[in-house]
């Protein structure tokens, strides 16, 4: 079983939709979590990162940690053509080598 | 104008040939790290680097092989030995005590 599990899309929304991206860990140990949006054969880009449990507002986006149940969301509000692209959640643990273990990626398409 | 660059954008070689691929940052970042993306997967760390002439294996490391002589530059040599070479090869660092990283814009390799 992966440390950390994310559904593989893709996912297909109309404009102006509401996202949500998932992820789940199983490790207790994480404590740090982010969101990278990557591009068609480009690298990751930082969206998010949170530490704590709860909410995380950044424009459209939204960051939500829930340490009891081991889950990760990000929302996206007002989705645009150009949130297409893959949405990679990524976590690490506070000590030793701070390595991130990332989800597979979820493949976005927003529909203009 | 800071961040990290990674040449070239696309690398061809032949099976058996050694070739390394390079990675720097302007950031002044401590820690560097090497990752490798599969169509369909997650990133997968091959190796980091926590500081200056110290370096250390991921979790996939065989067939690769590092130096971290200089903070700026952490190049990555994929050896003749590594069974699978082609893949998206991605280079990240991150500063100081802090947990998100940051990313280049990735090599692909092919091998044939």
């Amino acid at each position: 079983q992966k440390e950390v599990e994310q559904d593989p899309g893709p996912l297909s929304v109309p404009e102006g939709a509401i996202v949500s991206l998932n992820c789940t860990y199983s490790n207790s140990a994480f404590q740090y979590f982010m969101w990278y949006r990557q591009y068609s054969r480009k690298g990751p880009e930082l969206l998010m990162y949170t530490y704590s449990s709860g909410n995380k507002e950044d424009g459209r986006f939204t960051a939500q940690v829930d340490k009891s149940s081991k889950y990760i969301s990000l929302f996206i509000r007002d989705s645009q053509p150009s949130d297409s692209a893959t949405y990679l959640c990524a976590m690490n643990r506070l000590a030793g080598r701070r390595a991130l273990t990332f989800g597979s990626g979820t493949r976005l398409q927003v529909q203009p | 104008d800071g961040g990290i660059t990674q040449s070239p954008k696309y690398l061809f070689r032949k099976e058996g040939q050694n070739v390394t691929l390079s990675c720097e940052q302007n950031l002044n970042h401590d820690a560097m790290y090497w990752y490798r993306q599969d169509p369909g997967q997650g990133l997968r760390l091959i190796y980091y680097s926590q500081i200056v002439n110290d370096f250390q294996k991921g979790d996939i490391a065989e067939g690769y092989s590092v130096s971290r002589e200089k903070k700026e530059s952490f190049p990555l040599t994929v050896t003749s030995a590594q069974k699978n070479p082609t893949a998206f090869y991605l280079c990240a660092s991150v500063d100081g005590q802090r947990f998100e990283q940051y990313f280049g814009p990735g090599t692909r390799l092919t091998v044939t």
